[in-house]
């Protein structure tokens, strides 16, 4: 079955750099893109960005421009998310979700919590 | 980018029917057939319920159904059962492959 676990918690210090993995399984990686959203504690969701699997192209969420970074690696299947410069108000679970034709987030990762604390 | 405007919250009975509205712009919803609608549980990943303004994923009960209307789209439970309690989310296609989602709506199920 379609698939995307990501990987796990991690705990930054402000000013930091966080990279979150997500790894596709149960389909053809490069037929889709991914979209990354992430929930702040008690909060709705936020969309980050998106990315071609199949090109690497790229389009991030204007407030994150310059902090973001999306890639992938078709090799292994799986996309990642770097976060620099990192504040306390990014503390959120961070989501991969696979992006089908008329943006349809199908299938979602389980989560990843990133804490910033100093 | 604005958020997309959700009532905070939803209730009604079970049986019921209840429909949350999502209003946006003539940047977004309006000028857009790319709104879905997502559900989420407590502690758990979000899960599309509607695409398309419309179209339901195979999976999805016939209970769940979309529209839109102008600037605004909306969501509507028929048949409300205990399970339906969750947070839902629209969202929208923003031009220049950028999404916006609304602030979401609690449902309570009385």
């Amino acid at each position: 079955q379609v698939q995307l676990v990501q990987s796990g918690a991690e705990v930054k210090k402000p000013g930091a750099s966080v990279k979150v993995s997500c790894k596709a399984s149960g389909y053809t990686f490069t037929s889709d893109g991914i979209s990354w959203v992430r929930q702040a504690p008690g909060q709705g969701l936020e969309w980050m960005g998106w990315i071609s699997a199949y090109n690497g192209n790229t389009n991030y969420a204007q407030k994150l421009q310059g902090r973001v970074t999306m890639t992938t690696d078709t090799s292994t299947s799986t996309a990642y998310m770097e976060l620099k410069s990192l504040r306390s108000d990014d503390t959120a679970v961070y989501y991969c979700a696979r992006d089908l034709p008329q943006w349809r987030m199908d299938v979602w990762g389980q989560g990843t919590t990133v804490t910033v604390s100093s | 980018q604005s958020a997309l405007t959700q009532p905070a919250s939803v209730s009604g009975s079970p049986g019921q029917s209840i429909t949350i509205s999502c209003t946006g712009t003539n940047s977004d919803v309006g000028s857009y057939n790319l709104v879905s609608w997502y559900q989420q549980h407590p502690g758990k990943a979000p899960k599309l319920m509607i695409y398309g303004v419309s179209k339901r994923p195979s999976g999805v009960s016939n209970r769940f159904s979309g529209s839109k209307s102008g600037n605004t789209a909306s969501l509507t439970i028929s048949g409300l059962q205990a399970e339906d309690e969750a947070d839902y989310f629209c969202c929208s296609y923003a031009g220049s492959v950028t999404l916006v989602f609304g602030g979401g709506t609690k449902l309570t199920v009385l």
